[in-house]
């Protein structure tokens, strides 16, 4: 009964470095998510996957790429991490591959880019 | 800039308060979802409100949606220890299809 499982938990990187945020869901859902949440700035949606080999820009694209590997798996990618890019990364999934639906969320990973 | 507003940012009562959220969009809201996040951890769903009018209630926590569909209100009666942390609501505007969120609200309880 694991949900939404997202790993690491904790990174911490330089600038300039890359890395992959790795989401993956067990509830047979068709749409994925990546959000980042900052401070005073509740969560902003990065990239989104309505279903298997489908991805679009949200409100936040620049900077990272997504993957989605399967319905299972979406992965975040972060080519040249900068510190504006310091926050805490949430990945998401729901049953509906089109429209707003309930979200249910990982338990976030924490990437810290000096 | 933010689709959707949250009032207040920062919340402070005393245990066994009430105390009242409110979440504004500047356009029509097709489903309104309450989240609760614990500090340090994941979002858990609360509520989901999508007809005007529309009341929810979960333990001490009520939840509406209004007439005009385009805010929405999080009340918690008698709050307790267990109410504190961020609130965030999230929607569906305009048929969107996919959900923005607020800026969220930060609940501390005092006892």
């Amino acid at each position: 009964n694991a949900g939404v499982t997202q790993t690491p938990k904790f990174q911490v990187l330089k600038t300039g470095q890359s890395m992959t945020l790795q989401c993956a869901q067990d509830m047979n859902h068709n749409s994925m998510y990546w959000y980042r949440q900052d401070p005073g700035m509740g969560l902003r949606l990065i990239y989104y996957s309505a279903s298997e080999g489908t991805t679009d820009k949200g409100e936040v694209p620049n900077g990272y790429n997504v993957s989605r590997l399967n319905k299972r798996e979406f992965s975040l990618r972060l080519e040249s991490a900068a510190p504006s890019q310091t926050s805490v990364y949430f990945c998401a999934s729901c049953p509906a591959k089109y429209g707003a639906n309930v979200l249910t969320f990982g338990a976030g990973s924490r990437l810290t880019v000096l | 800039s933010q689709e959707l507003e949250q009032s207040p940012q920062s919340l402070i009562v005393q245990e066994g308060k009430n105390l009242t959220i409110n979440c504004t969009s500047s356009k029509t809201l097709y489903g309104l979802y309450w989240y609760k996040q614990k500090y340090g951890e994941g979002l858990i769903f609360l509520m989901m409100l999508q007809k005007g009018g529309e009341e929810k209630s979960h333990e001490k926590i009520t939840a509406k949606l209004d007439e005009k569909k385009q805010q929405s209100s999080l009340h918690i009666t008698a709050s307790q220890p267990s109410h504190a942390g961020i609130y965030l609501c999230g929607a569906d505007i305009q048929g969107a299809q996919k959900l923005v969120f607020g800026q969220g609200t930060r609940l501390t309880i005092n006892p």
